[in-house]
């Protein structure tokens, strides 16, 4: 299976910042990754696909980039409601598998 | 707007069959255009996909969970259901269902690439005798 690592595990940012969290596949993944945010006690949403593709709808705060084994997910400028766990999965390969997350917080 | 809607009882008896059900609303299983598939998110935890099916009964499973998932779909009630055998407290979770909307790439080989687009709320079953 393709092992998925994401950094930080969590952090803390204040409003307007911009965020970076990076994900890292075991192995090349070409562009095959997608990214997702998930609120408290609700279901994760569909944000980037393909590494850099916004999904319809999704603020374009919101962005990705990376190919190979090396991703990153940014956050031009956090908002209140940004306060999420973000998770990166790997569609190239089955099975599919995610990274552990990443938890955004205001400071 | 699609809804998908997760069902079934919400404690499992360890060694028993844990079944769930899936009825989706304002779109079909029927479409050639998707996938419907299984996630799961143990309390406090990340991420695992399950399996697939697609209309023509077509499914793909988790080799982690060996043989103890199946997956089927029923067209005329555009609903589309999980059975996991044998299951242990590992096997607490939120499970959801969701949309797979794919494309074929080319890039690399021929294969099939799957976005996790629709979710439905999630429901939590616990294993616990």
């Amino acid at each position: 299976d393709i092992q998925m690592t994401q950094s930080p595990s969590s952090l803390s940012a204040s409003v307007g910042d911009r965020v970076t969290i990076t994900c890292q596949a075991s192995q090349d993944i070409s562009i095959h990754l997608n990214w997702y945010q998930q609120k408290p006690g609700k279901a994760p949403k569909l944000l980037i696909y393909d590494a850099s593709n916004l999904e319809a709808g999704v603020p374009s705060r919101f962005s990705g980039s990376g190919s190979g084994t090396d991703f990153t997910f940014t956050i031009s400028s956090l908002q209140p409601e940004d306060i999420s766990t973000y998770y990166c999965q790997q569609s190239d390969d089955f099975p599919f598998t995610f990274g552990p997350g990443t938890k955004v917080e205001i400071k | 707007q699609l809804q998908l809607q997760e069902s079934g009882p919400g404690l499992v008896k360890p060694s028993e069959t844990l079944s769930l059900t899936c009825t989706v609303s304002g779109g079909s299983i029927s479409s050639d255009a998707y996938y419907w598939g299984w996630i799961r998110q143990p309390p406090g935890k990340g991420l695992e996909w399950i399996g697939n099916i697609y209309y023509t009964g077509s499914t793909l499973n988790n080799p982690s969970l060996k043989s103890r998932v199946t997956i089927s779909a029923d067209t005329p009630k555009n609903h589309f259901s999980l059975k996991l055998s044998s299951v242990t407290a590992a096997d607490t979770a939120v499970y959801y269902c969701a949309r797979h909307r794919y494309r074929i790439t080319t890039l690399r080989g021929v294969k099939r690439l799957y976005y996790f687009d629709y979710w439905g709320q999630g429901t939590l079953v616990t294993v616990s005798s």
